[in-house]
């Protein structure tokens, strides 16, 4: 268990709707990266956080967004869902949000279907 | 081409065996690499992080970073069936930046 916990763990949608994804980072975390996993595009880096701010962007489309709260928790927002949004999400947290030499923690992820 | 490759595999080896994982990349501006491992229907676990060319060991397991051939390989010595799972190579670069190979899927039959 590395101690970073997202909900829920399984959704399904459908075409169009928007879904809210949750994580809460491990204790003491103050930064929060969420990533996507398909089959053909494998770990995208979306976004970070890192103390209630935009660190980073990766490979985000403009119909997602995320925020991160002042309890530190963050949630990811995916809106106007198409079918190849259909993917693992993962959320990992590490200490200060350094990339090197500093491991990130990853959560057990959502895995979201949508039809 | 992608930033990191990695034959996807299968890849399927008797209990005991030594293990060759390999990955290549393309970005130079890369500093430091990562072998993560990734059960099925799990988050990715870091597994070994090497910052320079050369080897590092680390119980069974040892990475291997050529720098000047863009080169990486982690190696399994005598492996067990706790060891089936998907291994990540990862790039980063910068201070955030990770970029990750799309893996390889190893069972190690016992």
């Amino acid at each position: 268990d590395s101690g970073v916990t997202q909900t829920p763990k399984h959704l399904i949608t459908a075409t169009g709707q928007r879904v809210t994804l949750r994580c809460s980072p491990r204790s003491g975390d103050l930064s929060v990266y969420w990533y996507q996993q398909s089959l053909d595009q494998g770990l995208q880096f979306l976004i970070q956080y890192y103390n209630g701010e935009e660190r980073a962007k990766g490979n985000i489309l403009e119909r997602f967004s995320a925020q991160q709260f002042p309890d530190l928790h963050s949630e990811l927002n995916l809106s106007s869902l198409e079918l190849g949004d259909s993917a693992l999400y993962f959320c990992a947290s590490s200490v200060v949000g350094r990339g090197d030499q500093e491991t990130q923690y990853f959560g057990p992820g959502t895995r979201l279907l949508v039809l | 081409q992608k930033e990191v490759e990695q034959d996807p595999g299968p890849l399927s080896v008797p209990e005991g065996a030594i293990v060759s994982l390999n990955c290549t990349y393309s970005n130079s501006a890369f500093q430091y690499f990562m072998w993560y491992r990734q059960y099925s229907r799990k988050g990715p676990e870091l597994l070994m992080y090497t910052y320079s060319s050369g080897n590092k060991e680390d119980g069974r397991f040892t990475a291997q970073v050529d720098k000047s051939s863009k080169y990486i390989s982690l190696f399994i010595r005598d492996s067990q069936p706790s060891d089936s799972a998907t291994y990540l190579c990862v790039g980063g670069a910068g201070s955030y930046q990770l970029t990750f190979g799309k893996g390889t899927k190893l069972s190690v039959i016992p």
